[in-house]
């Protein structure tokens, strides 16, 4: 079944203690993204990537790292996690067909709390 | 990434179409419009997706004017389970992907 997976579903950490967030997908896409969601601002996007040890800043990557060593990976980092990176997260991968990319699939999301 | 817009809520009776806009007048030549879908608080969902024709697939139908400057997304029979916020991108090439606050969809029995 083609799935993007992320992992945890849930956490809830403390200021300035490192985490990483998971993403993993199986459909071998080039073009994987990470999102975060707050109320009132819809789905802003942190990073993406268009191919292994490619990657750029999307609109909002402050306080955030990313790397894309395997296909299939793309974890998120918060070196230093503070409350205002309390959000939803959302990872994505979709095939990249010169200008056109084909569906994107979602991960169900992780819920971040940091106190 | 092209710039969109969308009105933030519309209403619409269980069973009629669902029409809703989206205005993308800075679109580029070769970027795409692309329409998503969040139930809740769950990942977004695929639609449909275009270039400069009208594109129809089992879930909605994508109208897209001649100048490329806004498109139309339609749902023909909106059901209970079509309540959602709907996000129109703009879309093309090796470049970040921009979602919006999107159009919340209220359908009403």
């Amino acid at each position: 079944e083609a799935q993007v997976t992320q992992n945890p579903r849930y956490l809830i950490t403390v200021t300035g203690k490192k985490l990483t967030v998971t993403c993993s997908q199986n459909m071998n896409h080039e073009y994987m993204s990470w999102y975060r969601q707050d109320p009132g601002l819809g789905l802003r996007q942190i990073y993406y990537s268009m191919n292994v040890e490619v990657t750029d800043k999307g609109d909002v990557p402050e306080g955030y790292k990313v790397s894309r060593k395997e296909k299939r990976n793309f974890p998120l980092i918060l070196e230093s996690p503070s409350p205002n990176q309390t959000s939803l997260y959302f990872c994505a991968s979709s095939l990249s067909k010169g200008f056109e990319y084909t569906e994107a699939f979602f991960g169900q999301g992780t819920r971040l709390t940091v106190v | 990434d092209a710039k969109t817009t969308q009105p933030p809520s519309m209403d619409c009776a269980e069973g009629r179409a669902a029409n809703l806009p989206c205005n993308h007048s800075t679109i580029s030549g070769n970027e795409y419009v692309y329409w998503y879908r969040q139930i809740h608080s769950q990942g977004p969902q695929y639609i449909i997706h275009g270039l400069k024709n009208n594109e129809t697939n089992e879930m909605a139908s994508l109208i897209i004017t001649e100048d490329r400057k806004s498109s139309t997304l339609i749902l023909p029979h909106a059901t209970l389970r079509d309540t959602a916020v709907y996000y129109c991108i703009g879309a093309g090439g090796y470049q970040k992907v921009t979602f919006g606050t999107g159009t919340k969809l209220q359908v009403i029995p």
